[in-house]
């Protein structure tokens, strides 16, 4: 059974500072997944992760994933306000499957303050 | 506007009665999926349908019986459920159910439940 974890699971920050949310997941896998979710709404993709080595970057969130240590990361560089939300990642099971199932993991519920 | 629709947004259902949670999606896509966000538990992935047919149904109650009639469409019907099914049962997307390179997936807003 594919299980992801991701630490940490809140996390307070101050504005201006870095910090990095890690996933670590128990299967293989090729394909990882991040997804914002603010309060009371849906859940926004920000990354996907296709290979080993894969690194993507959005304003200031940066995405890597090391497929042979099982761990993605998602880096904050100089946070702001507006980057409050939780964080998910999720991995879809095995290589090249067609299935497209994800298991998500607990999320992790960032709070930037000023 | 994600692109995804979901109604009703907001649910409050006896355990005897039987309703039902509607998903459409103006995106194209081939794929579309059921999942259930509870308090204090990761998101669960219940049903895919790609090209209107079931391809996962992970362990789902029967009391959650979903249908496809289309590529645009998905419902959730739910009858005779239990307090413990109360959460945010959130629709999603995508081209297809493969995993490559541009097969994002988008979600709908969510239905909130509650079961009393």
């Amino acid at each position: 059974e594919l299980k992801v974890e991701q630490n940490p699971l809140f996390l307070s920050m101050q504005e201006g500072k870095n910090y990095t949310i890690y996933c670590n997941y128990s299967t293989t896998s090729d394909r990882l997944y991040w997804y914002r979710q603010d309060p009371g709404k849906s859940l926004e993709s920000l990354f996907v992760l296709l290979s080993n080595g894969a690194v993507k970057q959005e304003g200031r969130l940066m995405a890597s994933l090391d497929t042979k240590a099982r761990l993605s990361t998602l880096h904050i560089t100089a946070a702001v306000h507006d980057l409050s939300a939780t964080y998910f990642c999720a991995v879809d099971e095995g290589y090249n499957t067609n299935a497209g199932k994800s298991t998500f993991g607990d999320g992790t519920t960032l709070t930037v303050k000023p | 506007e994600t692109g995804v629709t979901q109604t009703p947004r907001h649910l409050v259902m006896g355990m005897t009665n039987k309703k039902s949670l509607k998903c459409e999606q103006h995106l194209g896509h081939n794929a579309m999926y059921w999942y259930k966000q509870s308090a204090k538990k990761p998101l669960e992935l219940m049903f895919v349908y790609n090209f209107k047919e079931q391809t996962e149904n992970n362990s789902v109650p029967s009391r959650f019986s979903p249908e496809c009639p289309n590529s645009s469409h998905l419902f959730l019907h739910l009858h005779t459920l239990q307090p413990e099914d109360s959460a945010l049962y959130l629709c999603a997307s995508s081209h297809s159910a493969g995993g490559w390179a541009g097969n994002t997936i988008y979600f709908g807003e969510g239905s909130w439940l509650t079961v009393v």
